[in-house]
């Protein structure tokens, strides 16, 4: 079973700069990761799929990137509303089984 | 415009079998491509994928969870259920279903969850 891992745990980042959120897969997983927004009290919303394609109505200042090993979400210019947790999530083709990472928290500093 | 709404109780006691609805709108489970999956989230924790099924009435579920699952479709009412069984202190948590949309990419299709429910919260307690 693939593992994902998520660094940091928490990331302070001040509104107007630039974030970065890292997650690690235990094995090779090519290009199936997803990214997800949580809000407090809020259901998660997808951000991005196939490692580096937006979501329908995702502003563009949201970037996804990697491949193999080794994946990234880049937020290039926080807004107040971005400010929450985020989960990578990968999706095994057969059979069919997703694994989400265990979150990022991104708070204002 | 694709909506989804878990329902079921709020309080189940050890040992008994806990039935979450999903209500949906906006698509048809008998459609190829079309999926629903059911997630959770233990209070202060991270998500946890349980169990999905696709218009072909494919069904799959976590390999630890796998005995104690079942996913089911009606797609005369728009709805799937999640059944599981002897639930226990751990499985509090909140329930969301969520519709699972074929993405296509460079490469190949990814199945992402691209719209959720709003949640249900279940307690286990006696």
């Amino acid at each position: 079973e693939v593992v994902m891992t998520q660094s940091p745990a928490t990331l302070s980042v001040s509104p107007g700069d630039r974030a970065t959120l890292s997650c690690r897969a235990s094995q090779s997983v090519n290009s199936n990761v997803a990214w997800y927004q949580q809000r407090p009290g809020q259901a998660p919303r997808l951000l991005t799929y196939g490692a580096s394609t937006r979501a329908t109505g995702i502003p563009a200042r949201f970037s996804g990137s990697g491949f193999g090993t080794e994946f990234s979400l880049t937020i290039s210019s926080l807004q107040s509303e971005d400010f929450g947790v985020y989960y990578c999530q990968h999706y095994k083709n057969w059979p069919p089984q997703y694994t989400f990472g265990q979150g990022t928290k991104l708070e204002i500093k | 415009q694709i909506t989804l709404k878990e329902s079921g109780p709020t309080l189940v006691k050890p040992t008994q079998t806990l039935t979450l609805t999903c209500n949906f709108s906006g698509f048809s489970l008998s459609t190829l491509g079309m999926g629903v999956a059911w997630i959770r989230q233990p209070p202060g924790e991270a998500l946890e994928w349980l169990a999905l099924i696709f218009w072909d009435d494919d069904k799959h579920y976590t390999p630890s969870l796998k005995s104690r699952l079942t996913i089911t479709k009606d797609t005369t009412k728009n709805q799937v259920v999640l059944v599981v069984t002897n639930v226990d202190p751990v499985d509090t948590a909140t329930y969301f279903c969520a519709h699972i949309a074929t993405m296509p990419t460079s490469s190949n299709y990814y199945y992402a969850m691209d719209v959720w429910g709003q949640g249900t919260t279940v307690t286990v307690s006696s």
